[in-house]
């Protein structure tokens, strides 16, 4: 059964940093591009990142480009998300999410078919 | 990266159907078949509904549906039933990124 777990939210003050785990047991995580997505309190939507299989290739929102950095593990199933110089406007849930392959190895993925529950991060003073 | 357009909200009766439009340019929704659909409960994790514009996942209600048109993108829910109520999120690939639309609550009257 696929399942995705976040881990690794809390309060951090403004230009601190943090580090988001996602654990993926139960499918072959290896195999498929991964998202991080986040929702600010009070917000829509907002897309964060995303990595391909095998960690090669990184694409991030204008927003955090520059001071987030996603990363993988695929020996031990897990994703992360360095969050470094923390803004207010970070605060939100974030969430970890697989994606649908269309062509194996490549960046497109088609839709978000399961999603961790999310963890929240709170940046203030 | 701008967010996708979307109606900020939609309403209907017990067994109308609404389309909800997520419209984009020719960067993004425009140049991809990858289009996808979210229903979002506060305090959940959103729920892939419809993929590569007009999929349905397993599990999924034959009510909803999707199709595209140029940079528009639609979702429409057919039969609408009390559970349907919820925020709705169009996403799309725009080549070196991902922009989701700006969300659709959807009001069972």
């Amino acid at each position: 059964q696929v399942q995705l777990v976040e881990s690794g939210g809390g309060v951090v003050q403004p230009g601190r940093s943090l580090r988001l785990s996602c654990a993926a047991p139960g499918f072959t995580f290896r195999s498929y591009v991964t998202h991080w997505v986040r929702q600010a309190p009070g917000k829509g939507l907002e897309w964060v990142a995303i990595i391909s299989y095998d960690g090669s290739n990184k694409y991030y929102a204008d927003s955090v480009k520059g001071r987030f950095t996603v990363s993988r593990d695929n020996s031990k199933n897990t994703l992360f998300l360095q969050m470094n110089s923390l803004r207010a406007e970070d605060t939100a849930v974030y969430y970890c999410a697989k994606g649908i392959v269309v062509v194996p190895g490549a960046m497109g993925t088609s839709g978000l078919d399961y999603w961790g529950q999310g963890t929240l991060v709170t940046v203030s003073t | 990266q701008s967010a996708l357009t979307q109606p900020a909200s939609v309403f209907g009766s017990p067994g109308q159907s609404i389309t909800i439009s997520c419209t984009g340019t020719s960067s993004d929704v425009g140049s991809y078949n990858l289009v996808s659909w979210y229903q979002h409960h506060p305090g959940k994790a959103p729920k892939l509904m419809i993929y590569e514009v007009n999929k349905r996942p397993s599990g999924v209600s034959h009510r909803f549906s999707g199709s595209k048109s140029g940079n528009t993108a639609s979702l429409t829910i057919s039969g609408l039933q009390a559970e349907d109520e919820a925020d709705y999120y169009c996403y799309s690939y725009a080549g070196s990124a991902y922009v989701f639309g700006i969300g659709t609550q959807v009001t069972v009257l």
